[in-house]
């Protein structure tokens, strides 16, 4: 598709569960985010990368969260021992290049819940 | 840090009528901005960005965002409102570090724009 795509797009899981959360991005892409979006808040950045590598992963709130890439463009969010706290859309975002200047295109977004 | 404020939550205007979405930040140096829309159930969609050059910016869908140096402000506007326009708009703002601007947006908390027919 010509957009960025994000699966699930729902997911339910219970506490103390691990989850994947997968993105692709637009095809050629270099860089690639990660953003958290709470109920009434706007989003708040986890992390990006640009190519495989991760080069700002100061948003991850903690050790639970992890986020590969390893092939420079499928990329996958995981959270280990979920809580219930970690509930919120997870949002997915790719741009041509690593220029400031350049827009990120969101993709639909993965609704997780954690029970 | 760097930052946005969107100081209302919600901006009721009749359709036919020109709406305004207002936006603060306040970051170091020059500002890049910008706005986006999310429909519900949808991931967000680019509307606009100010990088340099002229104040005002044209985008998608008729909008268009007037920059303001003196008042620290970027706020969205359209001269007149369609019902399909009715939305939660973000105002974003790129995060600086000491290396200068980086590639994190940092959101405001939204405004839901509400169009009556």
């Amino acid at each position: 598709g010509a957009g960025v795509s994000q699966t699930p797009s729902n997911k339910v899981t219970e506490k103390g569960k691990y989850v994947e959360l997968r993105c692709d991005p637009i095809s050629g892409h270099t860089a690639l985010y990660w953003y958290r979006q709470s109920l009434g808040q706007g989003p708040e950045f986890l992390i990006y990368f640009q190519g495989t590598g991760a080069a700002d992963d100061s948003g991850l709130p903690n050790d639970r969260f992890f986020a590969v890439r390893p092939e420079g463009s499928v990329s996958t969010l995981k959270i280990q021992r979920t809580e219930r706290g970690d509930s919120a859309v997870y949002l997915c975002a790719s741009s041509g290049g690593l220029a400031a200047y350049n827009e990120q295109f969101f993709g639909p977004g993965t609704r997780l819940t954690v029970l | 840090a760097q930052s946005v404020a969107q100081p209302e939550d919600q901006v009721n205007v009749a359709e036919g009528n020109p709406l305004t979405v207002k936006c603060t930040y306040s970051v170091s140096g020059n500002p890049y901005l910008f706005w986006y829309v999310q429909y519900p159930n949808r991931g967000l969609q680019f509307l606009l960005k100010y990088i340099t050059g002229d104040n005002l910016v044209k985008g998608s869908y008729g909008f268009e965002a007037e920059f303001n140096k003196s008042q620290t402000s970027f706020h969205l506007k359209k001269p007149s409102a369609l019902v399909s326009d009715s939305a939660l708009y973000f105002c974003a703002v790129r995060d600086k570090n000491y290396g200068g601007a980086t590639n994190k947006l940092i959101f405001g908390t939204g405004t839901l724009l509400a169009v009556q027919p």
